[in-house]
């Protein structure tokens, strides 16, 4: 079992449509979670942390956590072409935090006008 | 407050000839990470560093790669007699402590092997 786990995708949604990415991950321990987005052939850019279980939301993004299944969501409302990437779930490795982190695959999105 | 720099941000290399990466990190972050991102794959970690000291090596390969991050200067990834198999994106990240674990990334340094 992967440590941390997408679907590849792509993922295909109309514009003004909510899109929905998952993530699990493995270690039981782990903390703190990430969504990265990035954009193809540049660098990754942090667009969400979560630390607890239940929502987080900033503008129109939303992340889900629920420690107990193990896994981890984000929600993008009213998606938009320039949302149109891959979004990559990021969880530290371990529950030191040892600084490492590890990466799923990656979710490509894409959002049709 | 400038980002993460990494330079150069193309680098051509012939079979054999040795590759330096550079890293900067963000105003104020003393931790530093560097992956590896091979085409059609996902980011691998490769190794954590804090000033003069490797802290985590476990993502780096045994031979030819090595890292490091002096008391002054940037960060500095060096793979020697490259092959083609180590053409790929290289991107190195930053933050302001081990705890406070959120890495903001580079640009990246986009390494061809010929």
């Amino acid at each position: 079992q992967k440590e941390v786990e997408q679907n590849s995708g792509p993922l295909s949604v109309p514009e003004g449509a909510i899109a929905s990415l998952n993530c699990t991950y493995s270690d039981r321990g782990s903390q703190s979670f990430f969504w990265y987005r990035q954009y193809s052939g540049k660098s990754p850019e942090l667009i969400m942390s979560i630390y607890s279980n239940g929502d987080k939301e900033d503008g129109r993004f939303t992340a889900q956590l629920n420690k107990a299944s193990q896994y981890v969501s984000l929600l993008i409302r009213d998606s938009q072409p320039s949302d149109s990437a891959t979004y990559l779930c990021a969880v530290p490795h371990g529950s030191s935090n040892t600084g490492k982190l590890i990466f799923g695959q990656g979710t490509t999105l894409q959002v049709k006008p | 407050n400038a980002g993460v720099m990494q330079n150069p941000r193309h680098l051509v290399r012939r079979r054999g000839q040795e590759a330096r990466l550079r890293c900067s990190p963000m105003k104020g972050h003393s931790h530093v990470y560097w992956y590896r991102q091979l085409p059609e794959e996902g980011l691998k970690f490769m190794v954590y560093l804090q000033k003069e000291n490797i802290i985590d090596e476990s993502g780096m390969p045994k031979e030819r790669f090595s890292a490091e991050f002096p008391k002054e200067g940037p960060s500095i990834l060096r793979i020697q007699q490259v092959v083609r198999g180590d053409s790929a994106a290289y991107f190195c990240a930053s933050s302001p402590s081990r705890d406070e674990n959120i890495q903001y990334f580079g640009a990246g340094t986009r390494l061809s092997v010929l």
